[in-house]
């Protein structure tokens, strides 16, 4: 199956400081990643999609300003969230789509846990 | 009214028994109705999925949909303790994009 990476798998950062998460699928180029969010005891909310090379589109609720997303290559696309503060702490998971299994299938990273104390 | 509808349990079932998880949902658009697997602090994995109305099986997985009353079905048999996760039902338009359940927290004791 295809794999996709996360890094970091965790990260605490201070409060008003900025953190990068990387999205990488390894063995497949992603036309498409997708963006979630998730809660504790909650499901996975959609924030943002982004194809190769142009902006994102995102999900209303979504600061595009506070949540930036650079997808540069087909394997690989960033999410910032800038000025962290401890209501942005979540469970922070891409997905995307791609390869031989045509563009109906997604499949998601192992999740960044972010912290903002 | 939420687009998707799923109970999120808790649910506990004894090893072996046959567990049934289920959504609702009220886009008739969906097309595509996934089944996503997802152990605590990761992310979720496809289990499997059915395009439009009908059943389809995997080994001990059989996934239903009913596009008339708009109802997704997911059957496990002999469930076994590593089937202890939570189950997100996910429709999705044609695409991509997605909607996920609350997700149903199972408990298969040994």
């Amino acid at each position: 199956g295809a794999v996709v990476s996360q890094h970091p798998s965790r990260v605490i950062c201070k409060s008003g400081t900025s953190v990068k998460i990387e999205c990488r699928s390894l063995d497949f180029q992603a036309t498409t990643m997708f963006w979630y969010r998730q809660f504790p005891k909650q499901s996975l909310m959609l924030m943002a999609t982004s194809n190769e090379g142009s902006k994102a589109t995102y999900e209303q609720g979504v600061e595009k300003d506070k949540f930036l997303i650079n997808h540069a290559s087909l394997t690989l696309s960033t999410l910032t969230v800038t000025s962290a503060h401890p209501e942005d702490s979540s469970f922070y998971i891409c997905s995307a789509v791609g390869g031989d299994r045509g563009n109906y299938e997604q499949y998601f990273g192992p999740g960044t846990r972010l912290t903002v104390t | 009214q939420k687009e998707v509808e799923q109970d999120p349990g808790p649910l506990s079932v004894p090893e072996g028994a046959i567990v049934s998880l289920n959504c609702t949902y009220s886009n008739s658009a969906f097309q595509y109705f996934m089944w996503y697997r997802q152990y605590s602090r990761k992310g979720p994995e496809l289990l499997m999925y059915t395009y439009s109305s009908g059943n389809k099986e995997d080994g001990r997985f059989t996934a239903q949909v009913d596009k008339s009353s708009k109802y997704i079905s997911l059957f496990i048999r002999d469930s076994q303790p590593s089937d202890s996760a939570t189950y997100l039902c996910a429709p999705q338009y044609n695409n991509n994009d997605m909607r996920f359940g609350a997700g149903t927290r199972l408990t298969v004791k040994p």
